[in-house]
C-alpha cells in the first residue's frame, strides 16, 4: 500500500529552527512536495523535490533522500506566523498526490 | 483574478439529500481535483479532471458524481448525502508543464464546510 508518515505536532520557539520530517513507501515517484495550511484555510504550496538534496527558499528548505524514501522540510528564524500544519505529498506513478496527515506546528514565544 | 472559487462555503445537510459543491478557477489550468479532508488523515482524492469532457475517478469517488463540461468549472455532486460524508471538501486546479497535466503545484480554493446530520 501508499504510506505518507509525518509526527503529528511538534513545538518549537519563535526565532529557533524546526525540522518537519517526512517518510513515505508509494507506488512510483515522481516528486515530493510540501505544503503550508492555517487553521481553517486552503493549503498553499511551498516546495518541491525530485532529485535528491537540498532545496533552499529563503527561511525555508526541503531536502529529499528519494533511495531512504525520506524528505525534511526545515524552517530557520521560526516565526509566530509559521504556525500552521506542514502537510508532505508524494506524486504516484499515476501523476496523482499523496497525502501525509500533516504536522501541526506550534510556535511559542 | 480571482482563482479557484468555491461555493458554498459552509453547508448542513439533512441525510439523504443531495447538493452539488460549485468549483471555478480563471487560471485556463486543465487539471482540477476535488478531496476530502478529514481530521487526523490526509487529503483524499475523490475525482479529477485533465480538461474539459474528461473526468475519473480518486481514492474515495463512492457517492459522488462530477462532470466537466468547460475549461473553467467542475462541479462536485453529492447524489444522497451520509454522515460519513462530513468534512472539508477542497477543489484544486494546476497548470500542465512537461508533457503532464498535473505539476502537483496544487492551487486550492478557500473549501467547503458539509455537515450532514
Amino acid at each position: 500500500g501508499q504510506n505518507i508518515d509525518q509526527p503529528t505536532e511538534m513545538t518549537a520557539t519563535e526565532g529557533a529552527i524546526v525540522q518537519i520530517n517526512c517518510t513515505y513507501q508509494t507506488s512510483g515517484f515522481n516528486g515530493l512536495f510540501w505544503y503550508q495550511q492555517h487553521a481553517g484555510e486552503a493549503p498553499t504550496f511551498l516546495s518541491y523535490n525530485v532529485l535528491d538534496g537540498l532545496e533552499e527558499k529563503g527561511r525555508f528548505s526541503s531536502f529529499l533522500s528519494r533511495s531512504k524514501g525520506y524528505s525534511y522540510l526545515l524552517l530557520k528564524e521560526l516565526q509566530m506566523k509559521d504556525s500552521a500544519s506542514y502537510l508532505c505529498a508524494v506524486m504516484d506513478s499515476n501523476y496523482q498526490l499523496i497525502w501525509g496527515a500533516g504536522t501541526k506546528l506550534i510556535i511559542k514565544p | 483574478n480571482a482563482g479557484v472559487t468555491q461555493t458554498p462555503k459552509f453547508q448542513v445537510l439533512k441525510t439523504g439529500q443531495s447538493m452539488t459543491l460549485q468549483c471555478a478557477q480563471d487560471m485556463n489550468h486543465e487539471y482540477m481535483s476535488w478531496y476530502r479532508q478529514d481530521p487526523g488523515m490526509g487529503l483524499r482524492l475523490i475525482h479529477y479532471s485533465v480538461g474539459a469532457g474528461i473526468t475519473d475517478q480518486g481514492e474515495v469517488p463512492n457517492g459522488y458524481n462530477v462532470s466537466r463540461s468547460t475549461t473553467e468549472d467542475f462541479p462536485l455532486r453529492l447524489l444522497s448525502a451520509a454522515p460519513s460524508q462530513t468534512s472539508v471538501y477542497f477543489c484544486a486546479s494546476s497548470y500542465p508543464t512537461s508533457g503532464r497535466v498535473n505539476t502537483g503545484e496544487l492551487f486550492f480554493g478557500e473549501g467547503s464546510r458539509l455537515t450532514v446530520l
